[in-house]
């Protein structure tokens, strides 16, 4: 099955800052999601990366997938205290374990 | 209208009892899963069902059964709870399955368990 790990597993920012979280897998990617959970919630689905080199960009999160289909890096500039939650990377039904996010106004 | 609902959101039970946990989804979706997230947060995929059918089942222990009346639904019961089964449990739908295939996925809300 994928394996996904994500880094760091949890980031502390002031608001205003970007950031950059991190997702590599153990296999090849077809295709890779991200998404957003906010505490006691369900997961919000944020976008979904599928060719070597795609960008996506949804406000102010922008996801990557490289080349080489192994790793995704999400990017959140000019961080708000809205973006705070835990960003979790998928493919293939595994998830990676998630990146922990607070924003300190 | 929610699209993927699971009820109850919260449910606090003994342990050695028997529960369940309902999921209903209203996207037309021929997939629909069931996910545990445990304490470090950390999502683990438990089961998935296409066409009725059980097509992934990661090493869960068998007191957790899956039941799909049809393929809107997908309850989970879970036989003679133990502590370590606290954790919140997560529903999902989808379009497609298999493990080669790019598919969106449409998470409930959770519930969480806590068993005493």
């Amino acid at each position: 099955s994928q394996e996904l790990e994500q880094s760091p597993q949890s980031l502390i920012v002031q608001e205003g800052k970007n950031l950059t979280i991190n997702c590599t897998s153990s296999k090849t990617l077809y295709g890779l999601y991200w998404y957003k959970q906010k505490y006691g919630e369900g997961l919000i689905f944020l976008m979904m990366l599928q060719k070597g080199g795609e960008e996506k960009s949804h406000e102010k999160i922008t996801a990557k997938l490289d080349e080489k289909k192994q790793q995704s890096s999400l990017h959140i500039t000019a961080s708000q205290p809205s973006h705070a939650g835990i960003y979790l990377c998928g493919a293939e039904g595994s998830f990676g374990q998630g990146t922990e996010l607070s924003v300190k106004p | 209208d929610t699209a993927v609902s699971q009820t109850p959101k919260y449910l606090v039970t003994q342990m050695g009892n028997d529960k369940s946990i309902k999921c209903e989804q209203n996207l037309g979706h021929d997939t629909m899963y069931w996910y545990k997230q445990d304490s470090k947060k950390f999502l683990k995929i438990m089961f998935s069902y296409n066409n009725k059918e059980l097509i992934i089942n990661e090493t869960v222990p068998n007191r957790f059964s899956p039941k799909s009346p049809d393929k809107a639904h997908l309850n989970l019961h879970i036989n003679s709870l133990e502590l370590g089964d606290s954790a919140v449990y997560f529903c999902a739908s989808s379009q497609g399955g298999g493990t080669s295939t790019v598919r969106k996925l449409f998470f409930g809300s959770g519930t969480q368990l806590s068993v005493l």
